[in-house]
């Protein structure tokens, strides 16, 4: 049972910039806690994308970028790309669910 | 390289049972925490229970508490989920995954193994 909500889709040209929601509540991201991303590829696994709000690992290119207020979070990219057509799922700590984390519901990226 | 391969995947009965393991190499087990996630085929990801590095801090979702039992060891580099009283709704990939300072509020899960699929089916 997801507690964080995205849209299920975005869509955008090559080149153009999408963001991707991902609604909290007071028990999770509102109160302070941090959300991470993950992206992935039809019939892979999931790969981290964004950590800590805003952090890419090495080897995530910087057109991905993350950004957090109050009960939401948002993963932008910039200058989209074919290869970025995906799944992408939140995720946060809850603290109403006996201290347990929990992922969003998922997004799927098209690259039209 | 880090690497995580699960195993222990099947076809099970309802109320059956169903033990999965998770070898894992190329880093120093024994200082991070692990986590399993599973995903039904087709949907979206759910966290299932995760584990620190020592043990003695273990948490479940609330879908799996009570049924659900996660260990480690650290001497043969192994997570393992022990999976009892098992419902079709349980269906899905489980994948594990390494987790830098489970417990705390801000961890993350990387890199993940490639899962193994557990069928739950009368």
């Amino acid at each position: 049972q997801s507690v964080l909500t995205q849209p299920p889709s975005v869509s955008g040209a090559p080149g153009q910039r999408v963001t991707i929601s991902c609604t909290g509540t007071t028990s999770n991201i509102g109160v302070g806690y941090d959300v991470n991303w993950y992206q992935q590829f039809p019939g892979k696994v999931p790969k981290l994308l964004i950590h800590a709000n805003k952090n890419r690992p090495s080897g995530v290119p910087d057109r991905f970028s993350g950004s957090k207020s109050g009960t939401s979070a948002s993963l932008a990219i910039s200058g989209l790309q074919a290869e970025d057509e995906a799944d992408y799922y939140c995720q946060s700590y809850d603290i109403s669910l006996s201290g347990s984390y929990v992922f969003g519901t998922g997004t799927k990226v098209t690259v039209l | 390289e880090v690497l995580l391969v699960e195993s222990g995947g099947g076809v099970v009965r309802p109320g059956g049972s169903l033990r999965l393991s998770c070898a894992a190499s190329g880093f120093r087990f024994d200082d991070y925490g692990m986590t399993w996630v599973r995903q039904a085929p087709g949907q979206g990801l759910e966290w299932v229970s995760g584990i620190d590095w020592t043990g003695g801090d273990i948490k479940y979702a609330d879908s799996v508490r009570g049924r659900f039992t996660i260990s480690r060891d650290n001497a043969k580099n192994s997570l393992y989920l022990l999976m009892n009283s098992l419902r079709v709704e349980d269906t899905a990939f489980y994948h594990c995954a390494r987790v830098p300072g489970f417990g705390g509020t801000s961890s993350w899960f990387d890199p993940w193994g490639q899962g193994t699929l557990v069928t739950v089916s009368s």
